[in-house]
């Protein structure tokens, strides 16, 4: 079965400190992985995106990493900001040849995280 | 550039009665998808267009789930019926499908329409 696992499924830390989220996958055929950023109340925006051959990506203080032998995919936030407070989705995207070609994507539930002064 | 926008932002109806999404992605984004996200829960698949056209449909959870797109622009998602069991929050999401050389296939999305069944 196609699943997304991620861990924790909610996280506090301080503002200025780090914080790593997991994600764990079964999908196939894979063709890439992205992590999401949905504030509450809002649509998800892309943070990064992985093919097979990519094993780390940044965007800004967001660092994602990607372990396609054991299926596993981090997401590192660096130097946490208020404003990071949201929740962060992984997804899997499994190309689908019955519908020539487009990526389908598969979601995790997400990390609620928050971020404390 | 606008981005996706979805209407109404909020719906609450009553059990049994019809209700319509509307979704306007991107403009010149041949995709368009639809997804659900229960309270707590990660996004499902409902349905995705290619064009006006819609090749995978699998997800709609029965046949009281049924969307149209025109004009290779507007979609509208039609829940007939509704149950309980409905209330979720529906999102869209357009992109560029296939994507442009070098470039990739992100789905961006709109705000999405809570929809609450009573």
């Amino acid at each position: 079965k196609n699943q997304v696992e991620q861990s924790p499924q909610s996280l506090i830390i301080l503002e200025g400190k780090n914080c790593t989220l997991q994600c764990n996958y079964t999908v196939s055929p894979f063709s890439n992985l992205r992590w999401y950023k949905q504030d509450t109340g809002r649509g998800p925006v892309s943070l990064t995106i992985m093919t097979f051959s990519e094993n780390t990506k940044s965007n800004g203080r967001y660092t994602a990493t990607l372990d396609a032998d054991t299926k596993q995919s981090s997401l590192h936030i660096t130097a946490s900001q208020l404003s990071d407070s949201a929740s962060y989705i992984c997804v899997v995207s499994q190309t689908s040849v019955r519908s020539g070609g487009y990526n389908k994507l598969i979601f995790g539930a997400g990390t609620r995280l928050a971020v404390h002064p | 550039g606008a981005g996706v926008s979805q209407s109404p932002s909020n719906k609450v109806t009553e059990k049994g009665k019809d209700v319509e999404l509307r979704c306007d992605p991107i403009s010149g984004h041949t995709a368009l998808y639809w997804y659900r996200q229960r309270l707590g829960q990660g996004l499902e698949f409902l349905i995705y267009f290619q064009g006006n056209s819609a090749p995978d449909k699998s997800g709609l959870p029965s046949d009281r789930f049924s969307a149209e797109r025109t004009g290779e622009s507007v979609s509208t998602l039609t829940i007939q019926r509704t149950q309980q069991e409905d209330s979720a929050v529906y999102l869209c999401a357009s992109s560029l499908n296939p994507p442009p050389a070098g470039g990739t296939d992100t789905q961006y999305f709109g705000p999405g329409t809570r929809l609450t069944v009573l």
